[in-house]
């Protein structure tokens, strides 16, 4: 079974700070690997997702990379804002099923 | 373009007694899942419809959960009788197409509470 772990599963940084999150995975055999956001209370919003043959993707301060053969990801963020306080989310899709395995999540709060 | 609709947002129930969820995907997505999220965890899946068809239910307790998809569009999400365990977000996502490679996307969720 897919197994997806998160470090580190909470961070505080100031406002400006450049950031990464990391995401590992046990089974390389995976379709894409996707980066999600959950503000408390509300559901998840997709900030970038990666296809097993993509190394990286792009979205403004965000940048996620793939390094499927080691079972890695990261994400980074550029120039932190308070407004990036969320938990952040990170899922691979298997080759095994459709479904996502989900690790339990960073919880980033950025301090003004 | 509208996202994943759900309703209610929230519930809260006595145990034993029964509840339903109901989701509706964004238009054209042809796979639709049900996740359920327990508090500091991830989503973990409970069932996948492709179209009307339930593929992969494996993680679905089925003594007391049900689920549909009529015409392969809208779905419900029924637990009967409700447990204390039971409470959780329960999340519905739908991506496009029948394969694996498809962006998921996911709706705000139904936060559940068993008293």
């Amino acid at each position: 079974k897919q197994e997806v772990t998160q470090i580190p599963a909470a961070l505080s940084v100031p406002e400006g700070e450049n950031l990464v999150l990391n995401c590992s995975f046990t089974d390389s055999a995976i379709y894409n690997l996707q980066w999600f956001r959950q503000d408390p209370g509300k559901g998840l919003t997709s900030l970038l997702l990666i296809q097993s043959s993509q190394r990286e993707q792009t979205s403004g301060r965000l940048n996620a990379s793939l390094d499927k053969s080691s079972g890695r990801s990261t994400l980074y963020i550029a120039a932190s804002q308070p407004g990036d306080s969320a938990t952040y989310l990170c899922a691979v899709n298997s080759n095994s099923g459709y479904a996502l395995n989900f690790g339990k999540g960073t919880s980033l709060l950025v301090t003004p | 373009e509208a996202g994943v609709v759900q309703s209610p947002r929230y519930k809260i129930i006595e145990k034993k007694q029964p509840v339903a969820f109901w989701c509706n995907p964004i238009s054209g997505h042809n796979t639709l899942y049900w996740y359920r999220q327990n508090l500091g965890q991830g989503p973990e899946l409970l069932i996948r419809y492709e179209n009307e068809e339930a593929v992969d239910d494996s993680q679905l307790p089925k003594d007391r959960f049900s689920a549909e998809r009529l015409k392969g569009v809208d779905s419900t999400l029924k637990i009967q009788p409700a447990e204390l365990g039971d409470s959780a977000v329960y999340l519905c996502a739908s991506s496009q197409g029948v394969q694996g490679a498809y962006e998921q996307y996911f709706g705000p969720g139904t936060r559940l509470t068993v008293t």
